[in-house]
């Protein structure tokens, strides 16, 4: 079965320190992940993907991600926080079941950025 | 390029009525998914459509219905209203439905129940 844990529903951190979101997921086949940021009232916005490329991937506005398979992780990193990043942040995993493309979601982090 | 558009933005209905949510995907995409978000269940899956045939349902009752037009456009439908329908449903859409593919979500529809 496909599933995704986020460690932390609730990450605060000073503006210019660094962010982490810590993701970790359980999938029976090679998975493709994704990382997706909410504002508040908005829709979903991507902000990168894995899809078995390269295991370090980089993403929109400084994020990056490193898939680390030995440890089913999938961890969202920027090394200097800015207030526009004050949002609800989504790990998720893609599958194929029947034909169809499935996305099961993390529960969310909310990060807060403090002046 | 246009993104996804949902509409309306924000509705409110009373017990026991029903409801239509309609979806434009991004010009070429032809997978659709919709999704509904919760404060306490969070996002969930409802349906995938793909050339107009529903290929995946997640677990919610028959109330939830959906459908695709040939242009790739989608409504869902909400049946029979409950105080627990209340939510943001989200559409999102893919060019194919592959795990490579990412989506791209709508802004929602927020739905309240009354």
């Amino acid at each position: 079965a496909q599933s995704v844990t986020q460690l932390d529903s609730h990450v605060s951190v000073s503006e210019g320190t660094p962010v982490l979101l810590r993701c970790n997921y359980s999938s029976s086949y090679s998975p493709s992940l994704f990382w997706y940021v909410q504002h508040p009232n908005k829709g979903l916005q991507l902000l990168l993907k894995y899809t078995s490329a390269a295991t370090l991937v980089k993403g929109i506005n400084g994020f990056e991600a490193e898939f680390k398979k030995s440890e089913t992780s999938f961890h969202l990193t920027k090394p200097s926080a800015h207030m526009s990043d004050a949002a609800e942040y989504f790990c998720v995993v893609s599958f194929i079941i029947q034909g169809a493309q499935k996305l099961v979601f993390g529960q969310g982090t909310r990060l807060t950025i403090n002046p | 390029k246009a993104g996804v558009t949902q509409t309306p933005r924000y509705l409110i209905k009373t017990r026991g009525q029903q409801v239509t949510l309609s979806c434009s995907p991004i010009s070429g995409h032809r997978s659709v998914s919709w999704y509904q978000q919760t404060p306490g269940q969070g996002l969930q899956f409802l349906f995938e459509y793909f050339s107009e045939t529903q290929r995946n349902k997640g677990n919610f009752p028959g109330r939830f219905s959906g459908r695709q037009f040939s242009n790739s456009r989608s409504e869902m439908n909400v049946s029979t209203l409950e105080l627990g329908d209340s939510a943001l449903y989200l559409c999102a859409s893919s060019w194919f439905p592959d795990t490579n593919y990412e989506q791209y979500f709508g802004p929602g529809t927020r739905l309240t129940v009354t």
